[in-house]
């Protein structure tokens, strides 16, 4: 089975940072990777499918890059929304997750 | 728009069977462009993919809940089902189901999740 790692655990960022968090696949994926955000007592949020496609309704400020194995998401300037925790899946596979934190 | 909805207990006693469904709302569960999921999250854990169906009924199921977990879909009612048998307290967790979409590779839309609760 793939296995999907997403570093770091935990990131602090303040407001206007530019944000980016790994995922990682013990097989190659090719582009096949989401990225979810997920606030605390919500359903996850779709961003990005096919690793770098932007889901209708996401702001530009999210992206997503990679393929094969290493896979990253972007987000270019942190708003106060963003403070969330962010997931990479691979269909079956789901990474740990990524909390981001206000600095 | 099409929403989701989870319903059934919200405490099941150790050994018991879990069942949930999910109501398919705006749009109709046997389009041939989805798949329909279910996915559980202990509590301060991670996201876990539990299986998946689609309309016609074939499944997809994780490896490591394969033993106790049967989906099923009633396409005149637009609902599928999850039941996940001998439950503990590891299975303890809100259950999402979702949408998986085959264009998108991904769960493109969820349910709010359900709270399930394992204990005597």
């Amino acid at each position: 089975d793939i296995q999907m790692t997403q570093s770091p655990s935990t990131l602090s960022a303040s407001v206007g940072d530019r944000v980016t968090i790994t995922c990682r696949a013990s097989q190659s994926i090719s582009s096949w990777l989401a990225w979810y955000q997920q606030k605390p007592g919500k359903a996850p949020k779709l961003l990005i499918y096919k690793a770098s496609s932007l889901e209708s309704g996401v702001p530009s400020r999210f992206s997503g890059s990679g393929s094969g194995t290493e896979f990253t998401l972007t987000i270019s300037s942190l708003q106060p929304d963003d403070f969330a925790t962010y997931y990479c899946q691979q269909y079956r596979a789901f990474g740990q997750g990524t909390k981001v934190e206000i600095k | 728009q099409l929403q989701l909805q989870e319903s059934g207990p919200g405490l099941v006693k150790p050994s018991e069977t879990l069942s949930l469904t999910c109501t398919v709302s705006g749009g109709s569960i046997s389009s041939s462009s989805y798949y329909w999921g279910w996915i559980r999250q202990p509590p301060g854990k991670g996201l876990e993919w539990i299986g998946s169906i689609y309309y016609s009924g074939s499944t997809y199921y994780n490896p490591s809940l394969k033993s106790r977990v049967t989906i099923s879909v009633d396409t005149s009612k637009n609902q599928f089902s999850l039941k996940l048998s001998s439950v503990t307290a590891a299975d303890t967790a809100v259950y999402y189901c979702a949408r998986y979409g085959v264009a998108h590779d991904a769960f493109d839309i969820w349910g709010q999740g359900t709270m399930v609760t394992v204990s005597s």
